[in-house]
């Protein structure tokens, strides 16, 4: 069970808008920023958004993320199959005193 | 280039030991916090432990905590996971992860390629 909650998964269409959501408490979300993790298909993570809303460099526009309280959502707008992968998001936990991830969302491009 | 460089994964029966190292590379390795985050084969990703810039600071997950300890030797830009009494659970592929300048804030904005640890 994570401490952080993800739907299991997400599809869309190619150049469909998809998004997922990432909800949390007061302990984790509703205090520290929010970051976004890609995982592709036999890869490492990679940092897709960090606190909150930022792209690091090179990663595309069409990435958004957005929080809210104790919730964060991470949208992918103009949707292409090389998105197929696992998201995972993640947070500071201040009563953990440690990092927690959702469990991750795998993402269908159909 | 930055670059993590894990090694030290393997197999191990239960109840042993074994010890990661990190080289980094390509950034200056005593400005940022270091993690070790473990994925589960076929599962998500488990935030396993963090360390300060200067080892003030070392925290952990509950189901390491006791029997792992992390620590890191800036002047050979490297970072450790001593795991001991290990278990079947702990089996897992281990990632290095470079962190901000505090352990709390930004992403984990650099990941390594991964060690495995099968504990059987």
């Amino acid at each position: 069970q994570s401490v952080l909650t993800q739907p299991p998964s997400a599809s869309g269409t190619p150049g469909q808008r998809v998004t997922i959501s990432c909800s949390g408490s007061s302990s984790n979300i509703g205090t520290n920023t929010v970051h976004w993790y890609q995982q592709l298909p036999g890869t490492a993570p990679k940092l897709l958004i960090y606190s909150n809303y930022q792209r690091p460099s090179g990663v595309p526009d069409r990435f958004s993320g957005s929080k809210s309280g104790t919730s964060a959502s991470l949208a992918i707008s103009g949707l292409q199959s090389e998105d197929e992968a696992d998201y995972y998001c993640a947070a500071w936990d201040d009563r953990v005193y440690g990092v927690v991830f959702g469990g991750g969302t795998k993402l269908t491009v159909l | 280039e930055v670059q993590l460089v894990e090694s030290g994964g393997g197999l191990v029966q239960p109840g042993r030991f074994l010890r990661l190292s990190c080289a980094a590379s390509g950034f200056t390795f005593d400005d940022y916090a270091m993690h070790w985050v473990r994925q589960a084969p076929g599962k998500g990703l488990e935030w396993v432990s963090s360390i300060s810039w200067n080892s003030g600071t070392m925290v952990y997950a509950d189901s390491v905590k006791g029997r792992f300890t992390i620590s890191r030797d800036n002047a050979q830009n490297s970072l450790y996971l001593q795991m001991n009494s290990l278990r079947a659970e702990d089996t897992a592929l281990y990632y290095c992860v470079k962190g901000g300048e505090d352990m709390a804030s930004y992403g984990l904005d650099v990941w390594g390629q991964g060690t495995t640890v099968t504990v059987s």
